[in-house]
């Protein structure tokens, strides 16, 4: 199984409203990402979770809040956002690797628009 | 943090042609050097990866050259086809299996 499945899909939701974000994978890798992709520009970093814990915060604002309950989730909670924070979330997983040279596998992606 | 630069932005062949993309990095210590091929509304896929102990990688009709002392790494597609056309991003590591993609070319293969 070298898949990452994340949902929804899609996602509409008001800029008072709370929804979250998941993704799995099941490849035993214990590195897994956060990225966000704007229309036409390349995925930038959010977050990245190793050993189930945050590694790196690319100082996202705080409406973000990831959390990794166990080593084959991924949550996003989304709380108060603003339009601009339309775009396709991607998760990503990875072994971890401490020498970096590691193969990402990507989730399909959410499509977010925040109205 | 590392610096990526790719070029060009748009690539324009005729099906058959060969296409070459260029990735420029600026992190020493970079050692993993990927290229990714996103489809339009679908995920990056990884096409083909290179280590910091080789120089060049071929699959079939891909190929990646590195060159750590220029830190640059290009992506070669032999005898393009349709199929081909997507758009294409660099994504070097920069520490910690962190990918910074490049802003990515946009390639169409013409029949």
């Amino acid at each position: 199984d070298t898949e990452v499945t994340q949902t929804p899909k899609h996602l509409v939701m008001g800029m008072t409203n709370k929804k979250s974000l998941k993704c799995e994978q099941h490849m035993g890798h214990r590195a897994m990402y956060w990225y966000k992709q704007k229309a036409k520009k390349p995925p930038e970093l959010m977050f990245v979770y190793s050993y189930e814990k945050l590694s790196i915060n690319e100082s996202v604002p705080s409406r973000f809040s990831p959390e990794c309950p166990n080593s084959s989730l991924l949550n996003l909670h989304l709380h108060a956002l603003q339009p601009e924070d339309s775009a396709l979330y991607l998760c990503a997983s990875s072994q971890h690797n401490p020498s970096g040279d590691t193969e990402a596998f990507f989730g399909q992606g959410t499509r977010l628009t925040v109205v | 943090g590392e610096n990526v630069e790719q070029h060009p932005s748009t690539l324009s062949v005729q099906e058959g042609d060969s296409a070459v993309i260029k990735c420029t990095y600026s992190d020493s210590a970079s050692n993993y050097f990927p290229w990714y091929k996103q489809e339009l509304g679908k995920r990056p896929q990884l096409i083909i990866d290179i280590r910091s102990n080789v120089g060049e990688k071929k699959d079939q009709r891909i190929a990646v050259t590195l060159n750590k002392t220029a830190k640059h790494f290009s992506l070669h597609i032999t005898e393009t086809q349709p199929e081909d056309s997507a758009v294409y991003f660099c994504a070097p590591n920069s520490g910690y299996s962190t990918l910074t993609f490049g802003k990515g070319t946009m390639l169409l293969v013409s029949p």
